[in-house]
């Protein structure tokens, strides 16, 4: 999978925005951006995908950049049940998906 | 629609016992992959399978484990002869099609102890 770079923790405080940035500068044309979390040790949880197009669910927001090299996962309103950490995620193949060392995002009250 | 199922959640074993990990993909789906995560670090990919077939298990140990999606039932990990090191939490995920646009979705995991 291509590589991505994550940023290893952030803080947000609660119910502001946590806006949690993924570079993946070596990312190819049909390859799409993931993300999953982690909360303490459950299974992870996935979040949301998308190819070039900013995406949006019930959980977060999806912005990729024109030229695909980065991204950004908004939060729009930090929870303290958000805290967990991040995975920002491209697939190369079906057969897989390679988790890194992730952000670790801890929301403050 | 329930989710990924995984049990036991909780698995104690002795050295040299064998440890049998089972997952039942969400409702439609044919494509299972299982993960290890050891205390404090990250998710390692271990083997992706679909009904009957192993498609990708370069991450699996090459002694002791096996894996098994059989046409009936659920997904069966084997860790034969099981020692201290294979402590660790191991995750199923499941996804309906096997294209980059499919999301696959993760069960809570069985948290393996060897005593």
């Amino acid at each position: 999978d291509a590589k991505t770079t994550q940023p290893p923790s952030m803080d947000c405080a609660e119910g502001r925005a946590a806006n949690l940035p993924c570079n993946h500068s070596t990312i190819s044309g049909n390859e799409y951006v993931y993300w999953y979390r982690q909360i303490h040790s459950q299974g992870p949880q996935y979040i949301i995908h998308g190819l070039k197009n900013n995406e949006t669910n019930e959980m977060a927001s999806l912005i990729i950049t024109e030229d695909r090299k980065s991204s950004t996962l908004i939060l729009p309103h930090a929870t303290l049940r958000d805290t967990a950490v991040y995975y920002c995620i491209v697939r190369t193949s079906y057969d897989k998906v390679i988790f890194g060392p992730g952000t670790s995002l801890s929301v403050i009250p | 629609n329930a989710g990924v199922m995984q049990n036991p959640r909780h698995l104690v074993r002795r050295r040299g016992q064998e440890a049998r990990l089972r997952c039942s993909p969400m409702k439609g789906h044919s494509h299972v992959y299982w993960y290890r995560q050891l205390p404090e670090e990250g998710l390692k990919f271990m083997v992706y399978l679909q009904k009957e077939n192993i498609i990708d298990e370069s991450g699996m140990p090459k002694e002791r484990f096996s894996a098994e999606f059989p046409k009936e039932g659920p997904s069966i990990l084997r860790i034969q002869q099981v020692v201290r090191g294979d402590s660790a939490a191991y995750f199923c995920a499941s996804s309906g099609q096997d294209n980059l646009n499919t999301e696959a979705f993760f069960g809570q995991g069985t948290r393996l102890t060897v005593v």
